[in-house]
């Protein structure tokens, strides 16, 4: 069975940083590139970030292109997204997704996290 | 890159079927055939429904199916029941290594 489990939410302070794991299974994770999308509380989808399977392509939303980093442990079968310079605008449930197809990186997602919620407040 | 434009609600009773758009640009929705569409209960994750437009994943009912006609796709769900009520998410690919997703539509069965 495919699983992805998010962890590493919480609250953090403006300015602050916190790192996303996503830990997968019941796939061949190296050959699927990565996605990470956030929801604001009560808005819709906002893509942030993907990585390709063997992290050769790297790609990331204009609002957070500079603060955010994805990268991936095939070893480890992860992702990782590490969030500096937070601001109140990144708080959101964020989600880590499979790309449907291996080997490519279109966007399309199947098998999505349940998500972990970050809250950024003073 | 602007999100894609779909309707804030539809509505349908039980039986029906209905159609949910997704308008974009000649720049994704119209030139590329990687849009997909996602089901999303409230406080659960998104659902794959659609991808490549018209494509159906494993275990997805055959009531749900995709389209498109120039710069707008389309879902359409028919025999609608009531586990169908939720929101629902259009995606595209646009070309220069992003997604654009649609805002979103709540369905209501009535």
């Amino acid at each position: 069975e495919v699983q992805l489990v998010e962890s590493g939410g919480g609250l953090v302070r403006p300015g602050g940083s916190l790192r996303l794991s996503c830990a997968a299974s019941g796939f061949t994770f190296s050959d699927y590139s990565i996605n990470w999308v956030r929801q604001a509380p009560g808005k819709g989808l906002e893509w942030v970030s993907s990585i390709s399977s063997n992290s050769n392509y790297i790609y990331y939303a204009d609002s957070v292109k500079g603060r955010f980093t994805i990268s991936r442990d095939n070893a480890k079968n992860s992702v990782y997204l590490q969030m500096n310079s937070l601001r109140a605008e990144d708080t959101a449930v964020y989600y880590c997704a499979r790309d449907v197809v291996p080997g490519t990186t279109f966007f399309m997602v199947d098998y999505w996290g349940q998500g972990t919620l970050v809250t950024v407040s003073s | 890159q602007s999100a894609l434009t779909q309707p804030a609600s539809v509505s349908g009773s039980p039986g029906q079927s209905i159609t949910i758009s997704c308008t974009g640009t000649s720049s994704d929705v119209g030139v590329y055939n990687y849009v997909s569409w996602y089901q999303q209960h409230p406080g659960k994750a998104p659902k794959l429904m659609i991808y490549d437009v018209t494509n159906r994943p494993s275990g997805v009912s055959n009531r749900f199916s995709g389209s498109k006609s120039g710069n707008t796709a389309s879902l359409t769900i028919s025999g609608l029941q009531s586990e169908d009520e939720a929101d629902y998410y259009c995606s595209s690919y646009t070309g220069i290594s992003s997604p654009v997703f649609g805002g979103g539509t709540k369905l209501t069965v009535l």
